[in-house]
């Protein structure tokens, strides 16, 4: 069976610093990925999206950065985090065939910037 | 615009009772339609989806939705709520906006159950 992984699960990092989230899928090959941020009482914002190793789509321009540098692992990085921010990553992945499958989706990182 | 809109961020229902949360949605095209549930820092289950054939689906922890295209709708029901059920839940459409590589998603419900 499939199965998501995302690390850590908490993070409390200062204002300036980098950010590296990481996602891995296993179980399923060439899976369409996905990254969310889920600010307080917010619903979800996607961020990015990957449909294979190096394609990256962007849907809101921010400092942050997605790359996919293996089939199955996504990751979210910024080079200096800013207040804004804050909030739950949640890192998801679909299969990439037909367009009816859901998506599913990991544990989330909270993270919080000081 | 294409878009999903959730009716009432939050619902309040005593144990036992009808849980009805609303959803409808947006479409020039045929959505597949899906419902989610987010306990407090959990990310999300899928609850269940509408995809193709049968308008009512059945989904786990007794829900159900029907999907009703005339009124481009699709309600998420429990007859009898549960303490358990406490929790946020996402309607969420893929087919508009972007085609199908993308969910979208509606603010959320926040559903509270009391004894």
């Amino acid at each position: 069976s499939q199965t998501i992984h995302q690390w850590p699960a908490t993070l409390v990092q200062p204002v300036g610093s980098p950010l590296s989230l990481e996602c891995t899928v296993e179980g399923t090959s060439n899976p369409n990925l996905y990254w969310y941020r889920q600010a307080a009482g917010r619903g979800l914002q996607l961020l990015f999206y990957s449909v294979g190793i190096g394609q990256i789509s962007s849907e809101v321009p921010q400092n942050l950065s997605a790359s996919r540098p293996q089939d199955r692992q996504f990751i979210l990085s910024s080079k200096k985090l800013l207040l804004s921010d804050s909030g739950f990553y949640l890192c998801a992945w679909r299969s990439g065939g037909p367009p009816n499958q859901p998506q599913h989706f990991g544990d989330g990182t909270r993270l919080s910037i000081l | 615009a294409q878009s999903v809109t959730q009716l009432g961020s939050h619902v309040s229902v005593s144990e036992g009772a009808l849980v009805l949360l609303r959803c409808n949605y947006s479409s020039s095209v045929p959505p597949y339609l899906f419902w989610y549930v987010q306990y407090p820092n959990q990310g999300l289950q899928l609850l269940l989806k509408y995809t193709t054939g049968a308008t009512l689906v059945k989904g786990i922890n007794g829900f159900e939705a029907e999907f009703k295209k005339s009124e481009t709708s699709f309600h998420l029901t429990k007859p009898s709520a549960h303490m358990s059920d406490a929790a946020e839940y996402f309607c969420a459409v893929t087919g508009i906006s972007g085609g199908y590589n993308k969910l979208i998603f509606g603010a959320g419900t926040r559903l509270a159950v009391h004894p």
